[in-house]
């Protein structure tokens, strides 16, 4: 069966500060599908990033950059310079493809972040 | 479009009671959901659906119906309202067919409240 650990319940940084946001999966399915997404204090969900099991490579984006690592079966989320716009609730999920279970997406219990002004 | 919209945006029930929660969507997807949010847990999945007049159950589909008779409607029905169903509700769609796995577009929720 497929899950998804997020161990920080909850984060408080320091605005400027840097902060990663650990993600580790379980899967015995070879292809599988890895999001993040973002809650902020509104509540509604927000997708930031998508990644297959085939593709490795690491993303950034802006502020934002994912490390995807099979080896160790993580899904990190590194902010940069955190804002104080940052405050919010990180949920990182999985999707297997072919067992099954493909059909579900499965979440983590989300990691809150406070970034202090 | 209007994305993916949910109604009623808050309910008070007591226990007993039942009522459905609305969800529609206007992009053509096939694939939608419902999961509930509870402090601590995440969103865990209850029903979800491939396509009209498909369904299946989740990860937490004891005391809950769905049905999906049309692409765009997919109605969450609590048979018999229970207190551990305080909850907020999120229906949520996806693109492509078969499975959660491309970008989900989630309703703005429901909050539930069972007295």
């Amino acid at each position: 069966a497929q899950k998804v650990t997020q161990a920080q319940t909850e984060i408080s940084v320091v605005e400027k500060e840097d902060v990663t946001l650990d993600c580790v999966y379980e899967t015995r399915d070879t292809t599988y599908y890895l999001f993040w997404y973002k809650q902020p204090p509104s509540g509604e969900l927000v997708f930031l990033i998508r990644r297959n099991s085939f593709d490795e490579q690491n993303e950034i984006s802006g502020r934002y950059s994912w490390n995807f690592q099979k080896s160790t079966s993580s899904f990190n989320f590194t902010i940069t310079a955190s804002q104080v716009v940052d405050s919010a609730v990180y949920f990182c999920a999985l999707s297997e493809a072919t067992s099954g279970s493909a059909r579900q997406l499965t979440f983590g219990s989300g990691t809150q972040l406070t970034v202090l002004p | 479009n209007a994305g993916v919209t949910q109604t009623p945006k808050f309910q008070v029930l007591k226990t007993g009671q039942s009522m459905t929660l609305q969800c529609a969507q206007d992009m053509n997807h096939e694939y939608m959901s419902w999961y509930r949010q509870d402090p601590g847990m995440g969103l865990r999945l209850i029903h979800y659906s491939v396509g009209a007049g498909i369904t299946d159950q989740g990860e937490v589909p004891n005391g809950y119906n769905v049905s999906r008779s049309t692409t765009e409607d997919f109605p969450l029905r609590l048979l018999s309202a229970a207190p551990s169903q305080t909850s907020v509700y999120f229906c949520a769609s996806t693109p492509g067919a078969g499975g959660p796995w491309n970008e989900q577009f989630f309703g703005p929720g429901t909050r539930l409240t069972v007295l």
